[in-house]
């Protein structure tokens, strides 16, 4: 079944340690985003591909680093987590050809960064 | 830049009444727009969405939501909800000329009391 996947779901990890959001779609898509979401807020862009080895930044200004490497991949990495890091990590894919700009979200990974 | 607006922040609805929330966005050329659906610690699920056409659009569980270009909304109703449909709704605006990238409203939690 054509999927969005990101793991781990939830992370506990204490400040300093360097960590890596996994995002894989089976569905073919050549878009890839990542969305940061604090409690009970908005949904704010912080990186987007439109293929592989294309990056950028998004919105919302973030530490993090992304890497397109295959289609279907499309992890986030913090080097240095800081508890301000702490929030809920969205990860969503479309494709250029459909009709109209329709994303599909993973499950999210809430991370804490203690 | 196109931007959007949920103007209740919370609702609070019984179970059966009936349900509408507000959207109203801004973009220069004709938008698509989306409602999104999430339970709480879930990703986001996609409700409906309006491309061209027909104004009033159906989506899952029962919703429907209205384009109105004059009033610049996409407003959501249910006529009848469930406990199941407490959640929080994002309206979301989006365009292929910005990459098929999303922006999001605020979102509207919903409450159900039995």
């Amino acid at each position: 079944e054509a999927d969005i996947y990101q793991t781990p779901r939830y992370l506990v990890i204490g400040t300093g340690k360097k960590i890596t959001l996994e995002c894989s779609q089976t569905m073919g898509h050549d878009k890839m985003y990542w969305y940061q979401q604090d409690p009970g807020m908005e949904l704010h862009l912080i990186h987007y591909s439109y293929g592989v080895n294309s990056t950028e930044k998004g919105d919302l200004s973030s530490e993090s680093t992304v890497s397109r490497i295959r289609t279907e991949h499309f992890p986030l990495t913090l080097e240095s987590a800081r508890p301000s890091h702490t929030s809920q990590y969205l990860c969503a894919s479309s494709a250029s050809g459909s009709p109209g700009p329709e994303a599909f979200f993973g499950q999210g990974t809430r991370l804490t960064v203690v | 830049a196109q931007s959007v607006t949920q103007p209740d922040i919370h609702i609070t609805v019984s179970e059966g009444a009936s349900l509408e929330l507000r959207c109203n966005y801004s973009y220069g050329a004709t938008p698509y727009l989306f409602w999104y659906v999430q339970s709480p610690g879930q990703g986001l699920q996609l409700l409906l969405k309006y491309f061209s056409g027909d104004t009033l659009v159906q989506g899952i569980k029962g919703f429907e939501a209205e384009f109105k270009r004059s009033q610049s909304s996409f407003n959501l109703r249910k006529p009848s909800v469930h406990w199941s449909d407490a959640a929080e709704y994002f309206c979301a605006v989006g365009a292929r000329a910005a990459g098929n990238k999303l922006t999001f409203g605020g979102g509207t939690r919903v409450l159900v009391k039995p």
